[in-house]
């Protein structure tokens, strides 16, 4: 059974503040993403990793970055966090060649 | 890039009716279109797809239709039951990239 972890489920944090937000995944899965997930708005792709220190931006980037060291983790990174980043934050992950993505539990993130 | 809609935002059914939701995509490259179910507090898991070179694809209750032409493609779910509350994300992507682009979610209910 696939298991894609989150570090938080809840946080708070204030504005300018530098802001982690981690996956896990286990079962040596190359694909991982980051979205944010807004009522209205759907699922918006942040950045993906396709493999070990690789990422790729998606269709929303700025004001985020990501580090990938280690196959099962995708650390999404907030430099600055703003209020305007206040939202549920949900890490993915799939095989190479496949297209089901395996979602986490979600991260709500507050920014005040 | 891919920019997918969905229609309507929210939908409520009487038990035992029908329910179905549609979206739109832009990017004929596309062909990969999967559905997924997000229940309260959840994360989201992927309940049928269906790839461009078929038309249509039944699991039980559930169905999806694609027409490439229109590029459009839809969720059909028959006898409606109050667990098929949740809100319901289209997606599209092309084939050999695992990327998808998400609609802006549908939340159903339905009235017992």
């Amino acid at each position: 059974d696939v298991k894609v972890t989150q570090s938080s489920r809840y946080l708070v944090k204030r504005t300018g503040e530098k802001v982690f937000l981690e996956c896990v995944q286990d079962m040596d899965h190359e694909n991982m993403f980051w979205y944010r997930q807004d009522p209205g708005l759907g699922l918006r792709l942040i950045y993906f990793s396709y493999d070990v220190k690789m990422k790729e931006k998606g269709d929303i980037p700025e004001g985020y970055s990501v580090s990938r060291e280690k196959k099962e983790r995708f650390s999404l990174i907030l430099e600055s966090a703003s209020t305007n980043q206040t939202s549920m934050y949900l890490c993915a992950s799939n095989p190479q060649g496949s297209y089901e993505q395996y979602f986490g539990p979600g991260t709500r993130l507050t920014v005040t | 890039g891919e920019n997918v809609e969905q229609h309507p935002s929210t939908l409520s059914v009487q038990e035992g009716d029908s329910a179905v939701i549609k979206c739109t995509y832009s990017d004929s490259a596309s062909n990969y279109f999967p559905w997924y179910k997000q229940e309260l507090g959840k994360r989201p898991q992927l309940i049928i797809d269906i790839r461009s070179n078929v038309g249509e694809k039944k699991d039980q209750r559930i169905a999806v239709t694609l027409n490439k032409t229109a590029k459009h493609f839809s969720l059909h779910i028959t006898e409606t039951q109050p667990e098929d509350s949740a809100v319901y994300f289209c997606a599209a992507g092309p084939f050999g990239n695992e990327k998808l682009t998400f609609g802006t979610g549908t939340r159903l209910t339905i009235i017992p």
